[in-house]
């Protein structure tokens, strides 16, 4: 089956505890991309990578980082998340050619005490 | 810069009442228009693209149409299952636009049987 998958679903940590929250595709997507999702504000785009090794930030990068190792992971690194980082994060793929919708994962709520 | 407007924020209809929902939209280029559907707790669905004004696409009762500014999602004869938040996206066509996606803060929709 096709799918983009995310771990943890859910997470609930401290001020400052470094974290990460995995990504990974099976569609051999080339683009990829992390949102938050947060009341009153819809999704906000987090960082984006257009292929291995290719990253660059979106709307609202600040306090976090990614890596683009692998074709199908996409990892979201929070090196000292903080209480505004508790949102609903997605992680989305799509090809760069052809059909440009995305497709999302089931989202990671975080909690940041 | 590229925004989305959607209305209602909020619409509860009768089984088999048929409304529709309204995406605004300003974007330099436009390379795609999207709606997605998010059940709670869910990443969001694709249904459509739509890449020019007087496109549309049909899916079950659903209808998505599209001109110069605005998209609409029309909804015939609606069931209790319909019930979610219907999401607009954009996509721009300059390089910049095209590597993100643009959302509405979503119409949720309630079904009563």
């Amino acid at each position: 089956e096709a799918q983009v998958t995310q771990n943890p679903r859910y997470l609930i940590t401290v001020t400052g505890k470094k974290l990460t929250v995995t990504c990974s595709q099976n569609m051999n997507h080339e683009y990829m991309s992390w949102y938050r999702q947060d009341p009153g504000l819809g999704l906000r785009q987090i960082y984006y990578s257009m292929n291995v090794e290719v990253t660059d930030k979106g709307d609202v990068p600040e306090g976090y980082k990614v890596s683009r190792k692998e074709k199908r992971n996409f990892p979201l690194i929070l090196e000292s998340p903080s209480p505004n980082q508790t949102s609903l994060y997605f992680c989305a793929s799509r090809r760069t050619g052809g059909m440009p919708e995305q497709y999302f994962g089931p989202g990671t709520r975080l909690t940041v005490t | 810069e590229d925004q989305v407007t959607q209305s209602p924020e909020a619409l509860r209809l009768q089984e088999g009442e048929s409304s529709s929902l309204n995406c605004s939209y300003t974007v330099s280029g436009l390379r795609g228009l999207f709606w997605y559907r998010q059940d709670p707790g869910k990443g969001p669905e694709f249904l459509f693209t739509l890449y020019s004004a007087g496109e549309e696409k049909e899916k079950e009762r659903l209808k998505a149409t599209l001109t110069k500014k605005e998209s609409f999602l029309h909804i015939t004869a609606p069931k209790p299952e319909d019930s979610a938040t219907y999401l607009c996206a954009v996509q721009g066509s300059d390089w910049v636009g095209a590597q993100k996606l643009v959302f509405g803060q979503g119409t949720r929709l309630t079904i009563n049987p």
